[in-house]
């Protein structure tokens, strides 16, 4: 079955310095790997998505995600931390041969100024 | 941008009363979910529905639930008979397909919904 890790419950930074929340998947397929961000009282909104292309992934305001077969990860970067990135952040994966995404359990990203 | 919206973003309600929570899913889309989030728990999948009818549902999916499409714009969840342990957010998702893959899930700012 399929099923993601997300390896830190919660991240904190200080603003500009680099960002790298975990995500290790289980997966006996080739699998689409997407992350997720929530911000506070809002919905699940989509930063990136892996699906067999290119395994550097680049995704909204500046983050970006390699897909590392060998290790089984899937993590997210970004260079510099921005104050607005604080939120939590999904890694799913989507389910072999269905159309449901499996979500992680969520890395809440703190920035500090 | 073309975006998924869902209402009421708060419902409040006593158990074993029936809700109905509401979604409008982006216009031409064909795949229609159900995800739920307990608070301080993974997002759930619950249901997904496409030609008008249910594809797929989880264990959590049971009699209580039900989906429909009344129109050709409105996607619902009803819970017939609430329990306390029904008190999660609930998030609406569609997505597109093309070329026999699924394309990405857009969700909804979700309805947070609390039986007492």
């Amino acid at each position: 079955a399929q099923s993601v890790t997300q390896l830190d419950s919660h991240v904190s930074v200080s603003e500009g310095t680099p960002v790298l929340l975990r995500c290790n998947y289980s997966s006996s397929y080739s699998p689409s790997l997407f992350w997720y961000v929530q911000h506070p009282n809002k919905g699940l909104q989509l930063l990136l998505k892996y699906t067999s292309a290119a395994t550097l992934v680049k995704g909204i305001n500046g983050f970006e995600a390699e897909f590392k077969k060998s290790e089984t990860s899937f993590h997210l970067t970004k260079p510099s931390a921005h104050m607005s990135d604080a939120a939590e952040y999904f890694c799913v994966v989507s389910a072999a041969n269905t159309d449901k995404l499996i979500f992680g359990t969520g890395t809440r990203l703190q920035v500090f100024p | 941008e073309p975006e998924v919206t869902q209402t009421p973003s708060h419902q409040v309600t006593q158990m074993g009363q029936e809700v109905i929570l509401r979604c409008v899913p982006i216009s031409n889309h064909l795949y229609f979910y159900w995800y739920r989030q307990i608070l301080g728990q993974k997002v759930e999948f619950l249901v997904s529905f496409y030609n008008n009818e249910i594809s797929e549902k989880s264990e959590i999916f049971d009699d209580q639930f039900s989906v429909e499409r009344p129109d050709g714009s409105n996607f619902t969840l009803k819970i017939r008979s609430t329990k306390l342990e029904d008190s999660a957010m609930y998030f609406c998702a569609s997505s597109g397909w093309s070329g026999g893959l699924q394309e990405t899930q857009y969700f909804g700012p979700g309805t947070r919904l609390l039986v007492l």
